[in-house]
């Protein structure tokens, strides 16, 4: 698998109802990112998590980190239509400027 | 909120000219990055800047590329000799700190390149 790869590609749900997307990376991190994109439009930071935390809340957003088996979750509470988008981890790599973008979740909330 | 800004939104140019792509980052913040995404394709890194030197690039970010920051504000990217595969979304970033410390990066709207 490549270093940031989100499941499932693509989540279609009702308004109201929880959506999760998973994120699993291969290599050590500082931190991970989550990140939404509106097609066509930029990059919305959503939340960061550093290697020592386990969990991070803000809003309807909880995201969970898991080092010892490499992977990330989003969790989105009562989703809105508004919530519609593409969804993104990208892992901070250890020693590095960079981040590594994961392939990315479309979700559709449907009104 | 502060934001990264970003110019032009859209550029189409023919293949082989010159492209510069301009972006203003957050004020207070140190550390700029240039991704790129190609249509229904991943974000890819392309590099990092700090103190006026690139600290990072990536195996994409080759000669035909390079980064400045002419004065305070502006940080700009540069594409000689554009190529159709060249046809991406470019994304700048900025940071307050560098990444190890865990800083949020704030991406731009993103410049749209169509090369023809």
């Amino acid at each position: 698998s490549q270093q940031g790869e989100e499941d499932p590609q693509a989540l279609s749900i009702q308004e109201g109802e929880n959506a999760t997307m998973n994120c699993s990376y291969k290599t050590s991190i500082n931190n991970l990112q989550w990140y939404r994109q509106n097609s066509g439009r930029g990059l919305v930071h959503l939340i960061l998590i550093r290697s020592n935390e386990r969990e991070k809340h803000s809003g309807r957003l909880r995201v969970t980190l898991d080092t010892s088996k490499k992977s990330s979750s989003l969790l989105i509470t009562a989703s809105r239509a508004a919530d519609t988008a593409s969804y993104f981890c990208a892992t901070g790599l250890t020693g590095t400027y960079k981040y590594i973008f994961g392939t990315g979740t479309r979700l559709k909330v449907l009104a | 909120e502060p934001e990264v800004t970003q110019t032009p939104s859209h550029q189409v140019t023919q293949m082989g000219q010159e492209v510069i792509l301009r972006c203003v980052p957050i004020s207070n913040h140190l550390y700029f990055y240039w991704y790129r995404q190609i249509l229904g394709q991943k974000v890819e890194f392309l590099v990092s800047f700090y103190n006026n030197e690139i600290s990072e690039k990536s195996e994409i970010f080759d000669d035909q590329f390079s980064v400045e920051r002419p004065d305070g504000s502006n940080f700009t990217l540069k594409i000689r000799s554009t190529k159709l595969e060249d046809s991406a979304m470019y994304f700048c970033a900025s940071s307050r700190d560098t990444l190890p410390s865990g800083n949020t990066i704030y991406f731009g709207e993103g410049s749209w390149l169509t090369v023809v």
